[in-house]
């Protein structure tokens, strides 16, 4: 048990369908994560939040939209995706550093264990 | 090009047996490195952080060297047992710059069998 607790932990969805990742983190962090991690690849950083807001968002296309309501709560919801955005979606979270920068120097990051999402 | 090289790309051992996993990076300069343990179909979990200052870190049978001069470090596993296998995962954040986003290896991917 990390804190950090993501829901579906399985999703299989078609290419026209609507749904949503959820994670929510129980260790009083301010700032969260979404990365994704396919097969052969290094994880890759989509979206970070500070204090609820985005602060970083690496060139995700539109088809991934995050929400983060709050410190505590963070939401991936995807629609129309493609099969190659089969993958093992993670969230993190962390302590923002004396600069108020996400995942700054030395915070450690906690993940939840991940949600698969495979679209057919 | 800052990246993060692993190896041995995938590693065997007997349960018991001592291992070192190795990282090389090219990044520069450089703030701290981590090392991180994913078992399968699960999120990453630390072992270690380490700074430049620090050559090396222990976290119960997990012991991490650095070598900034060298731009190298090493996981050792001492005593392997069978939960240590998962895929170990170097991760370095890079020490300037606004956008220091942490730069992940590929990750070695080790099965200890009895």
């Amino acid at each position: 048990e990390t804190g950090v607790t993501q829901t579906p932990r399985h999703l299989v969805m078609g290419m026209t369908n609507k749904k949503s990742l959820k994670c929510e983190q129980h260790l009083g962090h301010n700032a969260m994560y979404w990365y994704k991690q396919s097969a052969k690849k290094p994880l890759e950083l989509m979206f970070v939040y500070n204090f609820k807001e985005q602060t970083e968002n690496n060139s995700v296309p539109s088809r991934f939209s995050p929400e983060c309501p709050n410190s505590s709560h963070l939401f991936l919801h995807l629609h129309t995706l493609q099969p190659e955005d089969s993958a093992l979606y993670l969230c993190a979270s962390s302590q923002a550093d004396s600069r108020g920068l996400a995942g700054g120097g030395t915070g450690e990051l906690f993940f939840g264990e991940g949600s698969r999402l495979t679209v057919l | 090009k800052n990246q993060v090289e692993q190896s041995p790309q995938s590693l065997i051992i007997l349960e018991g047996k001592n291992c070192t996993l190795q990282c090389n990076y090219t990044v520069s300069p450089f703030s701290n490195l981590r090392w991180y343990k994913q078992d399968t179909g699960r999120g990453p979990v630390s072992l270690t952080i380490m700074t430049f200052s620090e050559n090396t870190k222990s976290n119960g049978r997990y012991t991490a060297t650095l070598d900034a001069d060298t731009k190298q470090s090493s996981l050792h596993i001492t005593a392997s047992q069978l939960s240590d296998s998962a895929s170990y995962i170097c991760v370095v954040r890079p020490g300037a710059g606004n956008n220091r986003k942490l730069i992940w290896g590929l990750g070695t991917s080790l099965a200890v069998n009895p």
